[in-house]
């Protein structure tokens, strides 16, 4: 069953700890992208990869990392440096850069 | 940069009302257009895309939109809404940024449809 497989649904991190969101796909895509969704803000996108080894910050990249070493995995680490962590985190990857996005179901990060 | 501006954050109908809901972006060069929805409890879904040719774009469930460059618009529409079409709905647009298309969303409009 094709798709984009993130995990876990439900986090909590005491705060000032680093925490690492999955994200992995089986659609062969090229690109994928994290963004943040927060109540009254829409979609923020933090990074986008559009190969393997390589990654670009998004408008809200602060306080955040990711890696790309391998095609169908994009983890998102949300580091202790970023200042308000609580949030709706969604992966969505796309065949290429220019194509529709497909998401994943989410992940939802409490920091208390 | 590219933006996206969605006109309501709040729209509320009744079964059978007709549906517009209002998108600009801001972008100067070629784009690519698109409609997501969330249901409640869901993942985003793609609702319609337009990336050229004919401006009025069919979608899922009956949506459809239309793209007026002059007006840098790319409004949905439904002539009909059901209860089940409550949900988020997230315009966005793809332009060119850098080398790369990067993915630019509204900040969506919650529709809520009473029976």
């Amino acid at each position: 069953d094709g798709g984009i497989t993130q995990s876990p649904k439900y986090l909590f991190r005491k705060e000032g700890q680093n925490v690492t969101l999955s994200c992995e796909q089986n659609l062969n895509h090229d690109a994928m992208y994290w963004y943040r969704q927060d109540p009254g803000q829409g979609l923020r996108l933090i990074y986008y990869s559009q190969i393997v080894n390589d990654f670009q910050k998004g408008d809200i990249a602060e306080g955040y990392s990711v890696s790309r070493e391998k095609k169908e995995s994009f983890p998102l680490t949300v580091t202790s440096a970023q200042k308000n962590p609580t949030a709706f985190y969604l992966c969505a990857s796309s065949i290429t850069e220019n194509t529709e996005a497909f998401f994943g179901q989410g992940t939802r990060l409490t920091v208390v | 940069a590219q933006s996206v501006s969605q006109h309501n954050h709040h729209v509320i109908l009744s079964e059978a009302a007709s549906l517009e809901l209002g998108c600009n972006y801001s972008y100067g060069g070629t784009v690519n257009l698109f409609w997501y929805v969330q249901y409640p409890g869901q993942h985003l879904q793609l609702l319609l895309k337009y990336f050229s040719g004919d401006p009025l774009v069919k979608g899922i469930k009956g949506f459809e939109a239309e793209f007026i460059k002059s007006k840098f618009s790319f409004n949905l529409r439904k002539p009909s809404v059901q209860w089940s079409d409550t949900a988020e709905y997230f315009c966005a647009v793809k332009g060119r940024a850098s080398g790369y298309s990067t993915l630019t969303f509204g900040k969506g409009t919650m529709l809520l449809v009473s029976p």
